[in-house]
C-alpha cells in the first residue's frame, strides 16, 4: 500500500462553520505534511509532524489546529475559516530517518469556503 | 530561508526533449527533488538528487550541482501526457525533532504541442 488518502475530497462550507480534514497512511511512515496550494501556485507547507510530535508550525493562523492522533492518522480541524483559506489541501507523509525522504501526497481537499 | 527560481512557462513538441532549469539558494540543503503536477491532482514524485550528477530514470533525468545551487529535469520523448507542471523542490535542514520538510518552487508549467 503506498497510498496517502485524505477525506473528503471536497469541501465547501461557511465561515461560522466547524470542519475537519482526515489523512490516512499505511506505508509506515512516521513523518506527516499538511501543505496547503492555491491555484497555479506552488504547495506551501503548514504542517510537519514527526513521530506524532509537531515539528514544524510554518506560522499558520490559529483557525488551523492540526492533529496527530496516531502514526498513520493526520486530521486539520478548521473553524472560523476566510474566504481567502479556500485551497487545495495536500496531506503527505515519508519514511523520516532514511536517506531518500521523498514525500508521498494525497489527492487532496480541495475547500471553498463561502 | 530558501529562494528557487524556475521557468514559469515552457512549450516543446510532441517527441522533443525539453531541459527544466530550477535554481536555489538555501541556509541547509538535503535534497533536491522533483515532481509533477497535473492539474487537479496531487504531486508525484520525479527524482530524487543529494549528491552532484546525473540521476536518470527511463525518460527522466535529473541533474545537480551543488557548488552552483542548480538543477535541471530533462524530459525526452515527449508525450502528450507530459503537458503538467513541474515543481522543483528542496529539502530543508533538520530541527532537532526531526521532520524534514519540502520547500517548492513556483513549478515549471509545461506545455506539449503535437
Amino acid at each position: 500500500d503506498t497510498e496517502v488518502t485524505q477525506t473528503p475530497k471536497h469541501l465547501v462550507m461557511g465561515m461560522t462553520n466547524k470542519k475537519s480534514l482526515k489523512c490516512e497512511q499505511h506505508m509506515g511512515h512516521r513523518a506527516m505534511y499538511w501543505y496547503k496550494q492555491k491555484a497555479k501556485k506552488p504547495p506551501e507547507l503548514m504542517f510537519v509532524y514527526s513521530y506524532e510530535k509537531l515539528s514544524i508550525n510554518e506560522s499558520v493562523p490559529s483557525r488551523f489546529s492540526p492533529e496527530c492522533p496516531n502514526s498513520s492518522l493526520l486530521n486539520l480541524h478548521l473553524h472560523a475559516l476566510q474566504p481567502e483559506d479556500s485551497a487545495l489541501y495536500l496531506c503527505a507523509s515519508s519514511q523520516e530517518g532514511t536517506g531518500d525522504e521523498k514525500l508521498f501526497f494525497g489527492s487532496g481537499t480541495q475547500l471553498s469556503v463561502l | 530561508g530558501q529562494n528557487i527560481d524556475q521557468p514559469t512557462e515552457m512549450t516543446a513538441t510532441e517527441g522533443a526533449i525539453v531541459q527544466i532549469n530550477c535554481t536555489y539558494q538555501t541556509s541547509g540543503f538535503n535534497g533536491l527533488f522533483w515532481y509533477q503536477q497535473h492539474a487537479g491532482e496531487a504531486p508525484t514524485f520525479l527524482s530524487y538528487n543529494v549528491l552532484d550528477g546525473l540521476e536518470e530514470k527511463g525518460r527522466f533525468s535529473s541533474f545537480l550541482s551543488r557548488s552552483k545551487g542548480y538543477s535541471y529535469l530533462l524530459l525526452k520523448e515527449l508525450q502528450m501526457k507530459d503537458s503538467a507542471s513541474y515543481l522543483c523542490a528542496v529539502r530543508g535542514p533538520s530541527n532537532s525533532n526531526s521532520g524534514y520538510a519540502l520547500n517548492f518552487g513556483k513549478g515549471t508549467s509545461l506545455l506539449v504541442t503535437p
